[in-house]
């Protein structure tokens, strides 16, 4: 069974602060994606990575960043958090051999509000 | 851009009676493949089931879907729900390029009645 472990699981943010979320997989899958989930928009891919050291501009990327330093590690970054930005994130990684083999691993989410 | 699109942001169906979800989808790659994926109540999204082959039925825990091209369409269908049905469901496109995107449809919530 595939694992992806998002942290934190939930989070208080100020607006105007940094935000960090963080995503470990151990599925040695090559993609890894960020999505945010809110009620009437399903899930919005923020960024997307195909590989260490790569990252991608989804849909929404305005007001994130990502950095992937490892095969396992995908990170989502707030530098400057907004009311806007309260949602639910998840994580999900990803094997390669044709988008058929491409099925999604999700991490259990991240419930982050900025006050 | 690459899109998708599920028309029922809500369905609601008596236990036992036919069941169908509609996703369409644009794009311009050629080689694509589409899940459906299921989310439960506080849980995340898992895999339903996949396609890649035109005018090919899939089948999974009594769901299944045909992907056709010639109307770009992946509809889900079940012959009879059941409570345990209810739940979000969400259409997704999954494209073969050197980044791998995969787009999501905004889902829809399927409702169970007894």
């Amino acid at each position: 069974e595939a694992a992806v472990t998002q942290s934190p699981r939930n989070k208080v943010a100020v607006t105007g602060g940094k935000v960090t979320l963080s995503c470990n997989q151990t599925n040695n899958h090559n993609n890894m994606y960020w999505y945010r989930q809110d009620t009437g928009h399903g899930l919005r891919l923020i960024h997307y990575s195909y590989g260490a050291g790569s990252t991608e501009k989804g849909d929404i990327p305005d007001g994130y960043k990502a950095s992937r330093p490892s095969q396992e590690n995908f990170s989502l970054i707030l530098e400057l958090a907004t009311p806007s930005q309260t949602s639910v994130y998840f994580c999900a990684s990803g094997g390669l051999g044709g988008p058929s083999q491409n099925t999604l691993y999700f991490g259990a989410g991240t419930r982050l509000s900025v006050l | 851009g690459d899109s998708v699109t599920q028309t029922e942001g809500l369905v609601t169906v008596t236990e036992g009676l036919p069941v169908k979800l509609n996703c369409t989808y644009q794009t311009t790659y050629l080689t694509i493949a589409f899940f459906w994926y299921v989310q439960y109540l506080n849980e995340a999204p898992q895999v339903l089931l996949k396609s890649s082959t035109d005018n090919k039925r899939t089948e999974h825990q009594g769901f299944h879907a045909t992907l056709h091209k010639s109307s770009s369409s992946f509809h889900l269908q079940k012959s009879s729900a059941q409570l345990s049905d209810s739940a979000l469901y969400y259409c997704a496109l999954s494209v073969f390029s050197n980044t791998n995107k995969v787009v999501f449809g905004t889902g829809t919530r399927l409702q169970v009645l007894p």
